[in-house]
């Protein structure tokens, strides 16, 4: 079985702060792990993902993620945020198992960036 | 097409009504999923085809939902005797093969249907 547990159902951060949304996972198997984000009324939309190569995981608009085995996490991070940044943020682990691939979400965390 | 697409958009049927939600996955993608998400909540994994045939449908809640995807391409998720419980936004991704021969598990979402049922 596998499992993404998202530490926060809120952040909030002021504009220019780096940004920490926290998750942890578990796996049977070495797992798939992705960053999905979802704007209002908007789709999802893959931020970064992680597939046993690099542990330290570039996304897309200045994201990164770190895969720590040891910890079982895969925190998402970013330097400095921007107004634009506000979103729900969906942590996703996926095991191949031979005929699928299905995702399993977090629960989300809500991401508000303050002026 | 350029992306996932999904019609219509907004659904609002009333309870007991039956109800089709279409997806068209990106073009030349050999998986499709469906998946759905309540309020408050994360995407929650129904169903997954590869090619014509359901590969996994082991998230379908019950048998009033049911899935088809004759041609290979687009998909029709099926809800018969609509219930309360049934609303939220149905979600349909789409993804590749893999050089493995395993899909690809990075998959592309539609902007989704809300369904509402009265």
């Amino acid at each position: 079985a596998q499992s993404v547990t998202q530490l926060d159902s809120h952040v909030s951060v002021s504009e220019g702060t780096p940004v920490l949304l926290r998750c942890n996972y578990s796996s049977s198997y070495s797992p798939s792990l992705f960053w999905y984000v979802q704007h209002p009324n908007k789709g999802l939309q893959l931020l970064l993902k992680y597939t046993s190569a690099a542990t330290l995981v570039k996304g897309i608009n200045g994201f990164e993620a770190e895969f720590k085995k040891s910890e079982t996490s895969f925190h998402l991070t970013k330097p400095s945020a921007h107004m634009s940044d506000a979103a729900e943020y969906f942590c996703v682990v996926s095991q191949n198992t031979g005929t699928a691939s299905k995702l399993t979400f977090g629960t989300g965390t809500r991401l508000q960036v303050t002026l | 097409g350029a992306g996932v697409s999904q019609t219509p958009s907004n659904k609002v049927t009333e309870k007991g009504k039956y109800v089709e939600l279409r997806c068209d996955p990106i073009s030349g993608h050999t998986a499709l999923y469906w998946y759905r998400q309540s309020l408050g909540q994360g995407p929650e994994f129904l169903i997954y085809f590869q090619g014509t045939g359901a590969a996994d449908d082991s998230g379908l809640p019950n048998d009033r939902f049911f899935a088809v995807r004759p041609e290979g391409s687009v998909s029709t998720l099926k809800i018969q005797r609509t219930e309360r419980g049934d609303s939220a936004v149905y979600l349909c991704a789409s993804s590749g093969w893999g050089t493995s021969g395993n899909p690809r598990n990075e998959q592309f979402f539609g902007p989704g249907t809300r369904l509402t049922v009265l």
